[in-house]
């Protein structure tokens, strides 16, 4: 089955640009999407299909995809982007859905 | 505007099935491209997609799960519910229920408050 890759943590003072990658085989060629979840709050998708923003979402959040690894760029960070991220694709061989591993974001 | 809120017991005994619904509103599972989806979370650890119901009531299921779960659409009262069968502790966990709105993206856009599920005898 297919697996997505996270970094467990990523650390970053106010004001200063946070990077979570997600890792899977060939994932260029797949459309990837992000959530930001809160404690105790259900899931937000942040950016979908590699780079899309939802209506709401700041342009400070912002998506790359090529080769075997998709990231998500958080620009001038805000304690408020404090929270857990997980990455999520569809596996058209497999016809199923996959979530990554998730990341915690510390704003320091 | 589109809600879901997922709804069911919050304890389960070890072996036994359990359902959980989902009723939602705002949108019709009649409408071409549109899935809901299950996705479970155990306490602290990360999203498990588990089922997803399409518009035209075809069916996808996580393959390790698959032999647990069923999940079906009732149209009429816009509801989609989630069977999963041999319960066991380590399937303690909030699970959500969530809207895709398209086949041509494969995300989920609206999600439930989720509900925690404790499996425990």
């Amino acid at each position: 089955s297919y697996v997505l890759t996270q970094p467990p943590s990523v650390s970053v003072a106010p004001g200063q640009t946070a990077r979570i990658t997600c890792g899977g085989y060939k994932i260029g060629g797949k459309s990837v999407h992000w959530y930001q979840q809160k404690p105790g709050q259900a899931p937000v998708v942040v950016v979908h299909d590699d780079s899309d923003r939802p209506s709401g979402i700041p342009e400070r959040f912002s998506g790359s995809n090529s080769g075997n690894t998709a990231t998500l760029t958080i620009s001038r960070v805000e304690a408020g982007d404090e929270a857990d991220y997980f990455c999520q694709v569809w596996d058209s061989n497999s016809d199923h859905y996959v979530f990554g591993t998730g990341t915690k974001v510390t704003v320091l | 505007q589109i809600t879901l809120k997922e709804s069911g017991p919050t304890l389960v005994k070890p072996t036994q099935t359990f359902t959980l619904t989902c009723t939602f509103s705002g949108f019709s599972l009649n409408t071409g491209g549109v899935g809901v989806g299950w996705i479970r979370q155990p306490p602290g650890k990360a999203l498990e997609w588990l089922a997803l119901i399409y518009w035209d009531n075809d069916k996808r299921y996580s393959p390790s799960l698959k032999s647990r779960l069923t999940i079906t659409k009732d149209t009429s009262k816009n509801q989609v519910v989630l069977t999963m069968t041999n319960m066991d502790p380590v399937d303690t966990a909030t699970y959500y229920c969530a809207h895709q709105y398209s086949s041509s993206s494969r995300h989920f856009d609206y999600w439930g408050q989720g509900t925690l599920v404790t499996v425990s005898s």
